[in-house]
């Protein structure tokens, strides 16, 4: 079965411009959480959705960072504009319900320069 | 509040050495899931292990062998004979099962160097 999937695996971009990483779920998943990492923080939770419902995102940093869940078997992350303390790498993770295991896709490195 | 510390940020070893990865957890549920995930160099989150708070029984996977003991919230991490393939940064996680949702909130890592 196939993991989870993002895309891109790498970015670059540079400050002001809009960046958007997008996620397929495991399939059959209800669960979709984006993270991000970062060497001064370590992995923190944005947002994750339920049954592509936003639950929770109080861990989105500020304005400039969007997420939306259009179908079950699809995310997006914007950032808009993008600012050099975005670089970070972030991964989406699928679980089948709310309360079982994550597991995490490979992850998204992007530099904005 | 929830929390988890990894106290060890670097650990290394010579191969074929044991090695224990430490893990304590704050949390004022009673009931709450812990897990561990090892992110090898490629840079991906491999899940390794569950465990809920009822179970305290030992668990062992192979080379791989979890100690959960609830009196000292700990939940370490012990890999025998270790190999170079083991290298990689580990992670000790909780979620409260009160949460609507699985939130995990994340040790700091430890990251293990198993040198041949």
């Amino acid at each position: 079965d196939a993991g989870v999937i993002q895309s891109p695996r790498h970015e670059v971009t540079e400050m002001g411009q809009e960046v958007t990483l997008r996620c397929k779920p495991i399939s059959g998943h209800n669960s979709l959480f984006w993270y991000r990492q970062t060497m001064m923080r370590g992995l923190e939770l944005l947002i994750y959705f339920n049954n592509n419902v936003p639950i929770d995102d109080s861990g989105m940093p500020e304005d400039r960072f969007s997420a939306k869940m259009p179908n079950a078997s699809f995310s997006t992350l914007k950032i808009q504009p993008s600012e050099p303390r975005d670089s970070a790498v972030y991964f989406c993770a699928s679980s089948l319900t709310s309360k079982e295991t994550q597991y995490f896709g490979p992850g998204t490195r992007l530099l904005v320069l | 509040a929830q929390k988890v510390t990894q106290a060890q940020t670097e650990i290394s070893v010579v191969e074929k050495e044991d090695v224990t990865l430490d893990c304590v957890y704050e949390t004022r549920d009673t009931t709450y899931y812990l897990f561990w995930y090892k992110q090898p160099p490629s840079g991906e989150l491999v899940f390794l292990i569950r465990r809920n708070s009822f179970d305290e029984q030992n668990e062992i996977s192979g080379r791989y062998s979890w100690n959960f003991q609830k009196s000292t919230s700990s939940f370490n991490f012990t890999i025998t004979a270790s190999q170079v393939v083991d290298s990689a940064v580990y992670f000790c996680a909780l979620s409260e099962f009160g949460n609507a949702g699985n939130m995990l909130t994340f040790g700091g890592g430890t990251r293990l160097m198993v040198k041949p």
